[in-house]
């Protein structure tokens, strides 16, 4: 079974700066999917960037970019120009590449929550 | 932009009720998911639901539970026999095709007494 592991509990940041949240998994499969969703104060879980693990390219949305090392297994999120509503619980997630009706499930880490200080 | 829905926001039960909670996924999406979320403890996968079935479901998701997509909007799950234990915040999903991400509700936080 794939788990995923966030060994920072707790992070912070000041507003403007940069920050990078860790994630490390386990897994036996060559294809998968990694994710990072924000869970804010509302609890509502919005995903915030995806990755594919047969891309070697790190994705990028706007500020929020992954440090994706397959072969170490590490998925890390970095979040440049930190704003005051990044505060939040940030949660890695792993997902099994789709075979038939398999892999659907997302494996979450125990998240970490970031507070932005102003 | 469309999103999933779900009703209610918070729902006080008592141990031994049965409760039912509801969601409203994305119209055109195909893949439905129940997930929980202990509070403090991480966010547990349930069930998946495509195709009026059941796909895939965890340990967690036993003769207690069940799902159900009664029309052609509404995605439930039901607790038979509430415990203690099953206070959580309850997340419902909805993907597109399986291989597409997951959009997640408000959640419902279910409070066992």
């Amino acid at each position: 079974a794939q788990t995923v592991t966030q060994s920072q509990p707790e992070m912070s940041v000041q507003e403007a700066e940069t920050v990078t949240l860790s994630c490390t998994y386990d897994t036996s499969e060559s294809d998968y999917y990694l994710f990072w969703y924000k869970q804010p104060p509302s609890r509502q879980m919005i995903l915030v960037i995806r990755q594919e693990a047969y891309k070697q390219q790190n994705a990028t949305e706007n500020r929020f970019s992954v440090n994706f090392q397959k072969a170490a297994k590490s998925f890390s999120l970095k979040i440049s120009d930190s704003q005051l509503g990044d505060a939040a619980m940030y949660f890695c997630a792993y997902r099994s590449e789709v075979l038939e009706t398999s892999g659907s499930r997302l494996t979450f880490g125990e998240g970490t929550q970031l507070t932005v200080n102003p | 932009e469309p999103e999933v829905t779900q009703t209610p926001s918070h729902q006080v039960t008592q141990m031994g009720q049965e409760v039912i909670l509801r969601c409203v996924p994305i119209s055109n999406h195909l893949y439905f998911y129940w997930y929980r979320q202990i509070l403090g403890q991480k966010v547990e996968f349930l069930v998946s639901f495509y195709n009026n079935e059941i796909s895939e479901k965890s340990e967690i998701f036993d003769d207690q539970f069940s799902v159900e997509r009664p029309d052609g909007s509404n995605f439930t799950l039901k607790i038979r026999s509430t415990k203690l234990e099953d206070s959580a915040m309850y997340f419902c999903a909805s993907s597109l095709r399986l291989n597409t991400e997951a959009f997640f509700g408000q959640g419902t936080r279910l409070t066992v007494v």
